[in-house]
């Protein structure tokens, strides 16, 4: 059973900056594994964010920046916003599947 | 203006049979994959799989094979998840969502979910 990690919560200031990973249990994440993010707000569907490691969509704020770091699948908030409280989910494929991660907490305080 | 349109929540018995629906508006319905996402009460995103609407091809989640059906019908631009018989574990907020064009594993939009409620 293949387990995605991410940490289930972490709190930043406003304007700071955080960055969210995303952890395969079968090893170290690479561009193979098409990281995507996705942010959901208490309530309401999920939005996304990236795809394939680092790509924006169209509405994706500037400050939301995706990457690899040490062997893992990245989000970075820079210059945090209020609105930018939500759970924060990645997704990674794997030969035929997907498997969502258990999501980070994100409080902006 | 490009969205996927769900229907409209549900409350069933367990055991009896259920068919949600997904519709796409605004773009080319067979050109783009739809996946289903489950999230069960106040828990994380669960990818149950996706059917690809030009050709009915899909693909499961080996924790969602059997348990659930995904079909199609293009005349109307619309995905469906079926179950035949319903358990109470199956009580969840049901997501459907697009796949960017040409590229199944990278979603990029979403709808805006169906809360199935099995109870006796």
């Amino acid at each position: 059973q293949t387990v995605v990690t991410q940490e289930p919560s972490l709190t930043v200031s406003p304007g700071g900056t955080v960055t969210l990973t995303c952890a395969s249990s079968t090893g170290a994440v690479t561009g193979g594994y098409y990281p995507s993010w996705f942010q959901q707000k208490p309530g309401q569907a999920p939005r996304a964010l990236i795809y394939s490691t680092s790509n924006k969509h169209s509405w994706t704020p500037a400050r939301f920046s995706g990457s690899l770091l040490g062997g893992k699948a990245a989000l970075t908030l820079s210059g945090v916003q209020p609105e930018d409280e939500a759970e924060y989910y990645c997704l990674l494929y794997y030969g035929g599947a997907q498997v969502f991660g258990g999501g980070t907490k994100l409080t902006v305080l | 203006e490009v969205q996927l349109v769900q229907s409209g929540a549900e409350v069933k018995k367990p055991g009896e049979s259920l068919k949600i629906s997904c519709q796409g508006f605004g773009y080319s319905f067979t050109s783009h994959w739809i996946g289903w996402v489950r999230q069960m009460p106040g828990k994380g995103l669960e990818w149950m799989g996706i059917i690809y609407p030009g050709d009915s091809d899909t693909i499961y989640s080996p924790s969602f094979q059997g348990q659930v059906t995904f079909s199609a019908d293009n005349s109307i631009s619309t995905a469906y998840l079926h179950w035949i018989s319903l358990k109470a574990s199956d009580t969840a907020m049901y997501y459907c969502a697009r796949s960017l064009t040409g590229d199944r594993w990278s979603i990029d939009l979403w709808g805006r979910g169906t809360l199935v409620t099995v109870s006796s």
